[in-house]
């Protein structure tokens, strides 16, 4: 079955400091791959999408990801954050199983010191 | 062009009362998304349309939720009754088809007490 795993609950980073939020996923096959982002009382917004292509992809609010096959990763990055990116982060995977379906991971919550 | 919007935003409701939540999906989106999302967990599907078919429901908990699309646009999720596990923030969802990036609205939070 088709999973997604994000490995870490919590994060925090400085502002300014370069930011890094894994995902691993679990797929037959080359999935769609997502991030969205979540603010605290909003609903999710999507920060960068994968299809296929080149594997770094460029997304909103200064956000990269790059596609791993080999490892089953799909890593968010970010080169200096600012306060205002200290939110809930969810990856996710589109993947065709009979339907096609969005699997979530369970999130990870950044926190930024000013 | 106008987002997925939902109502409410929050609903407080005692165990076994029902409530409606309402979405109004992105203008010529055919996918419609029903998730909840638990307190420090990620979304889960619970209901998916195309048009206004169900292409999976394999996890909404049918002896007391209920959906429908009508005329393949609005939706309407229900529950009935509710229940203390219930609690949760209810996210609509739309996408152009079944396999491009879904668009979320705000949420519903809905307490149950």
């Amino acid at each position: 079955a088709q999973s997604v795993t994000q490995p870490d609950i919590h994060i925090t980073v400085s502002e300014g400091a370069s930011l890094e939020l894994r995902c691993n996923y679990s797929y037959g096959a080359t999935p769609y791959l997502f991030w969205y982002v979540q603010s605290p009382g909003q609903g999710l917004q999507l920060l960068l999408k994968y299809f296929s292509g080149d594997t770094l992809v460029q997304g909103i609010k200064g956000f990269e990801a790059e596609f791993k096959r080999s490892q089953s990763s799909f890593n968010l990055r970010k080169p200096s954050v600012h306060w205002s990116d200290a939110a809930e982060y969810f990856c996710a995977v589109g993947a065709n199983s009979g339907t096609y379906k969005y699997i979530f991971g369970t999130g990870t919550r950044l926190k930024v010191l000013a | 062009e106008a987002g997925v919007a939902q109502s409410p935003r929050y609903k407080i409701i005692e165990k076994r009362q029902s409530v409606a939540f309402w979405c109004n999906p992105i203008s010529g989106h055919a996918t419609l998304y029903w998730y909840q999302q638990i307190l420090g967990q990620g979304p889960k599907l619970l209901i998916q349309f195309q048009n206004n078919g169900v292409v999976d429901d394999s996890q909404l908990p049918k002896d007391r939720f209920s959906a429908e699309r009508l005329k393949g646009v609005d939706s309407t999720l229900k529950i009935q009754p509710a229940k203390l596990e219930d609690s949760a923030v209810y996210l609509c969802a739309s996408s152009l088809t079944q396999n491009t990036e879904a668009f979320f609205g705000q949420g519903t939070r809905l307490t149950v007490v």
